[in-house]
């Protein structure tokens, strides 16, 4: 079963507009981590976000923004008026805890952002 | 300093040849990982390290044989490998143990393989 589902394969936007990116995961954990991954394509995976179940306040870092809710499930991503420099694929992934003990991350299929200028 | 570096950048080798994949960090990282990327598909783990000592094998094919000889390198030897290997192969790090529980991994720029 997959444990984080980013239901949007391909979002398209103009330059300016603002764009949320949806995750919703599953997990029967108490304890968990939430990550948010940017993937330009040069490869790279550049970490933006890790939040802790415990810790459900939302966080504005610049033009980024996230909305976690527990209640849905929900890890949300919004870029506020999006550059074309955001173009590139974005993961949404979930730690949990590994039989062997460690945590993790186990990603979502991505969601590639690209913006028009 | 949060750079994990993989070398090379790209690798076209043949289904005979032997070569390494090798990985870096000096951010004092104690758990590291190789993933595998098919193109327009997320990252897929392979195998982690913890402490120097292999923790996670997702079974893996045996062409594929990863080695930590100390705790800032990580190398993945291929040995006859299929084209349907090729991808994008990215090496992470992250704090590890009860300290790093849930904490980030931080990844390399990956070494595209290409195998013919």
């Amino acid at each position: 079963a997959q444990k984080v589902t980013q239901a949007q394969t391909e979002i398209s936007v103009v330059e300016k507009e603002d764009v949320t990116l949806d995750c919703v995961y599953e997990t029967r954990d108490t304890t968990y981590y939430l990550f948010w991954y940017k993937q330009p394509p040069s490869g790279e995976l550049v970490f933006l976000i890790r939040r802790n179940s415990f810790d459900e306040q939302n966080e504005i870092s610049g033009r980024y923004s996230w909305n976690f809710q527990k209640s849905t499930s929900s890890f949300n991503f919004t870029i506020t008026a999006s550059q074309v420099v955001d173009s590139a694929v974005y993961f949404c992934a979930l730690s949990e805890r590994e039989s062997g003990g460690s945590y993790i991350p186990t990603f979502g299929r991505g969601t590639s952002l690209i913006v028009h200028p | 300093d949060t750079e994990v570096t993989q070398t090379p950048k790209h690798l076209v080798m043949g289904m005979t040849n032997k070569k390494s994949l090798k990985c870096e960090q000096h951010m004092g990282h104690r758990a590291m990982y190789w993933y595998k990327q098919k193109a327009k598909k997320p990252p897929e783990l392979m195998f982690v390290y913890s402490y120097e000592k292999l923790s996670i094998n997702e079974s893996v094919p045996s062409r594929f044989s990863p080695e930590c000889p100390n705790s800032s390198l990580l190398n993945l030897h291929l040995h006859a490998l299929q084209p349907e290997d090729s991808a994008l192969y990215l090496c992470a790090s992250s704090q590890g143990g009860d300290r790093g529980r849930g904490t980030e991994a931080f990844f390399g720029q990956g070494t595209r393989l290409t195998v013919v």
